[in-house]
């Protein structure tokens, strides 16, 4: 089965610091992976998605950018982080049309 | 285009009452359909999935059918517990297209 490991679990920056979030995935090769976040009592928000290596989609416009540097690796970054980069962040694989998706244990990203 | 559209939370019950969820669907073709769970601090997890009309999801007392007439996927259990406080999201199989989540709140 495929497991997701996301790390740190909990961060707190300074605005304008650099950011690097980094997710390895194991159990499966060329997976559809995922960022997502979540804001405070909200749903998710999707950021990038990648179909493999070097290949990146942003759905929203930000400060934030994605890399996938190997097959099973999926890096979230920025250059200055903003105060609303706040939230929770969340790694994911697409595991099929028949088996949905599998999560990280989040990121909880708080820039001061 | 597809879509889901899910209950507004939040929602707060006494230990051992019935909950339902609401989950409705804008889909092309013929997606699976999931709830997930997450608690306090943690990922999403799968709790229970179905794959076709008429499916009936099922996993640690919750339960879910796949109804097509009413292109629905509504989240029952017939008596909730403390620790079945979280936020539930529905979900297409077509990627990227989750509810807004539940949040559930058990009080004993």
């Amino acid at each position: 089965s495929q497991t997701i490991h996301q790390w740190p679990a909990t961060l707190v920056q300074p605005v304008g610091s650099p950011l690097s979030l980094e997710c390895t995935v194991e159990g499966t090769s060329n997976p559809n992976l995922y960022w997502y976040r979540q804001a405070a009592g909200r749903g998710l928000q999707l950021l990038f998605y990648s179909v493999g290596i070097g290949q990146i989609s942003s759905e929203v416009p930000q400060n934030l950018s994605a890399s996938r540097p190997q097959d099973r690796q999926f890096i979230l970054s920025s250059k200055k982080l903003l105060l609303s980069d706040s939230g929770f962040y969340l790694c994911a694989c697409h595991r099929g049309t028949n088996y949905g998706y599998t999560f990280g244990s989040g990121t909880r990203l708080t820039v001061v | 285009g597809d879509s889901v559209t899910q209950m507004e939370g939040p929602v707060t019950l006494s230990e051992e009452a019935f909950l339902t969820i609401n989950c409705t669907y804008t889909a092309t073709g013929y997606p699976s359909l999931f709830w997930y769970v997450q608690y306090p601090g943690e990922g999403l997890q799968l709790l229970l999935k179905a794959t076709k009309a008429d499916d009936k999801g099922s996993n640690k007392g919750f339960e879910a059918t796949y109804r097509k007439e009413t292109t629905s996927f509504h989240l029952e259990k017939g008596s909730v517990q403390v620790s079945d406080s979280a936020v539930y999201f529905c979900a297409l199989s077509n990627q990227f297209y989750f509810g807004t989540g539940t949040s559930l709140t058990v009080i004993p």
